[in-house]
């Protein structure tokens, strides 16, 4: 079955303490990206990569980082969590045209 | 730059009536591809349909009906005879036809269904 996971789906962590997020695809697919899900926003790109080894900023980059070490995998980790980081997230695996969610890691950061 | 607009935050509606839900994009782009998701009160995003820009004809999937219209760069949504599952959060997004296939979303459209 084709799938995104995300791990862990619930976090609630203090303000500091480094994290990790970790998405995994099995479809190799290229292309990979991470999403924040803030109320009145809507969904916002955080990171994305074309392949493995290359990355880019999505629109809002800061205080996070990534790394695309393997096709199947794109973790995204959170050095120093703020409390603004506090956040629904995403990870998305896609093709042209088709993109494939998955199912959300709701993030506290206190 | 692409952009996604739902200029209703929430809308209410008795079960069984009809309701439209609202998008306008603007995009440079001449080829790239709209979706509209919805995300019910569990929180995962649901994928209900795709379009591209090249196809323009009208959609209608059970009580789903969607209208894309390039020249007003509307992509409307209609939930015909509503029910209360269709409660949730509503969102349109854009999104590139080639390069990173980055998607644009809307802010989203809270609809309740009244029983």
């Amino acid at each position: 079955e084709a799938q995104v996971t995300q791990n862990p789906r619930y976090l609630i962590t203090v303000t500091g303490k480094k994290l990790t997020v970790t998405c995994s695809q099995n479809m190799n697919h290229e292309y990979m990206s991470w999403y924040r899900q803030d109320p009145g926003l809507g969904l916002r790109q955080i990171y994305y990569s074309m392949n493995v080894e290359v990355t880019d900023k999505g629109d809002v980059p800061e205080g996070y980082k990534v790394s695309r070490k393997e096709k199947r995998n794109f973790p995204l980790i959170l050095e120093s969590p703020s409390p603004n980081q506090t956040s629904l997230y995403f990870c998305a695996s896609s093709l042209p045209g088709e993109q494939f969610f998955g199912p959300g890691t709701r993030l506290t950061v206190l | 730059a692409q952009k996604v607009t739902q200029a209703q935050t929430e809308i209410s509606v008795v079960e069984k009536e009809d309701v439209t839900l609202d998008c306008v994009y603007e995009t440079r782009d001449t080829t790239y591809y709209l979706f509209w998701y919805k995300q019910p009160p569990s929180g995962e995003l649901v994928f209900l349909i795709r379009r591209n820009s090249f196809d323009e004809q009208n959609e209608i999937s059970g009580r789903y009906s969607w209208n894309f219209q390039k020249s007003t760069s509307s992509f409307n949504f209609t939930i015909t005879a509503s029910q209360v599952v269709d409660s949730a959060v509503y969102f349109c997004a854009l999104s590139e036809a080639y390069g990173a296939n980055n998607l644009f979303f809307g802010t989203g459209t809270r609809l309740t269904v009244i029983p």
